[in-house]
């Protein structure tokens, strides 16, 4: 499986934007940049997915490098509710194994208030 | 609408017991699978299920654990002879196809004493 690389953690200061960066410079070209986070005693939770270009959602946005050998979640304004691991994840779409997702340790983002 | 939901939230068991873990997948959700979190460690997969077979039982640890799942919907996962290494959270995810965004339960977090 291709392997992302994340910090272990990070800090922001509330309503500041983050910026979480993940290496994947083994990227192929039918996988898609999935990311997840994981709130404390919750399971994970979807946060944004992209293949080639930017993308927005409610919760975040996603800077795909041109190359796809890295990626960048953006948070516009932290609150204290986005203190949580963030994982970013390679997944195929199809074939064997696509169904898996394979979180490594992630990102433990903390928020000062 | 309801998520998916794991019972029970918690469980203590002595060594050598045998332990059953429920999870209720979102409604019409066709795909579900177990993960394991261990103690600050990232989610290792376990099974997937498509309806009520699993093409992958791979990443199940042992012959010790085995998973069901009936009707389509509710999934079983069952441990036998549960070991101290065994203690984890269990978290169970569903989506409506195997490629598509998994929700996650809350987990069920097992000590095996």
């Amino acid at each position: 499986d291709a392997k992302t690389t994340q910090p272990n953690s990070m800090e922001s200061n509330e309503e500041e934007p983050v910026h979480l960066p993940c290496n994947h410079s083994t990227i192929s070209g039918t996988d898609y940049i999935h990311w997840y986070r994981q709130l404390p005693s919750q399971g994970p939770e979807y946060v944004i997915h992209g293949l080639t270009s930017n993308v927005n959602n409610r919760m975040a946005s996603l800077a795909i490098a041109e190359d796809r050998k890295s990626s960048t979640l953006i948070l516009h304004r932290a609150t204290l509710r986005d203190a949580a691991v963030y994982y970013c994840i390679l997944r195929r779409d199809s074939g064997a194994g696509s169904y898996q997702l394979t979180f490594g340790k992630g990102t433990k983002l903390s928020v000062i208030p | 609408g309801a998520g998916v939901s794991q019972s029970p939230s918690n469980k203590v068991t002595e060594k050598g017991k045998d332990v059953e873990l429920r999870c209720d997948p979102i409604s019409g959700h066709t795909a579900l699978y177990w993960y394991r979190q261990s103690l600050g460690q990232g989610l290792e997969f376990l099974i997937y299920f498509q309806g009520n077979s699993a093409p992958d039982k791979s990443g199940l640890p042992s012959d010790r654990f085995s998973a069901e799942r009936t009707g389509g919907s509710v999934s079983t996962l069952t441990i036998q002879r549960t070991q101290q290494e065994d203690s984890a959270v269990y978290l169970c995810a569903s989506s409506w196809l195997y490629t598509d965004t998994q929700y996650f339960g809350p987990g069920t977090r097992l000590t095996v004493l």
